[in-house]
């Protein structure tokens, strides 16, 4: 069974924290990782899909690495807004899984007080 | 204009009862693909077409019927409906590439289903 672990669960910080947060995945056959942002009542939207060992994207305030040897990617966000609070959802897919399968983690929930 | 949509929003019927969940995209997507939100939260893959062939289908009760008319639709239907089914489904459609994986989706909104 292939997991992906996302921690924290949950993430309280105040307007201007900078902050960080964790996936995990099997590091073995790996093929691509996606990160997405999910806002209440709204449907995910992709931020980075990465697919290199030792990959960095960035998107504005938001950045994320990887390590595909080790199994995890990081998700940094620079400067917290209050319109950053949503649920960052990461999905992996690896070489021996069924084509176009994304197996996602359960999110991160951030919550952002100005 | 929106890329993804999915009809209807909401869905509540009674159990035994057999509905559909309609979805289109107008992003010129070669893929589309139906998820499940499950009890914990999980975002799970249902089935994915590309070109109106179906390509994945995981474990899912044959209840469960994708129909692909063209490629800007993947339509769900369910029959004869069980209170397990209550969820959040989400349609998602990716541009064609070798490997799906290499671009992301683009999900519609959602329609939660409640079956009492």
């Amino acid at each position: 069974i292939l997991n992906v672990e996302q921690s924290p669960q949950s993430l309280h910080v105040q307007e201007g924290d900078s902050t960080n947060f964790t996936c995990s995945f099997p590091s073995s056959n790996f093929y691509a990782l996606h990160w997405y942002r999910w806002e209440t009542a709204k449907s995910p939207e992709a931020l980075f899909v990465m697919t290199l060992n030792g990959d960095e994207k960035k998107k504005g305030r938001i950045s994320a690495t990887l390590n595909t040897k080790e199994g995890y990617s990081y998700l940094y966000i620079k400067g917290s807004q209050p319109e950053d609070s949503a649920t960052y959802l990461c999905a992996y897919s690896n070489y021996g899984g069924s084509q176009g399968n994304l197996i996602f983690g359960k999110g991160t929930k951030l919550s952002v007080k100005p | 204009d929106t890329a993804v949509s999915q009809t209807p929003k909401y869905l509540v019927t009674q159990m035994g009862n057999d509905k559909s969940i309609k979805c289109e995209q107008n992003l010129g997507h070669d893929t589309m693909y139906w998820y499940k939100q499950d009890s914990k939260k999980f975002l799970k893959i249902m089935f994915s077409y590309n070109n109106k062939e179906l390509i994945i289908n995981e474990t899912v009760p044959n209840r469960f019927s994708p129909k692909s008319p063209d490629k800007a639709h993947l339509n769900l239907h369910i029959n004869s409906l069980e209170l397990g089914d209550s969820a959040v489904y989400f349609c998602a459609s990716s541009p064609n590439s070798d490997r799906h994986e290499n671009s992301p989706l683009h999900f519609g909104n959602g329609t939660r289903l409640t079956v009492t």
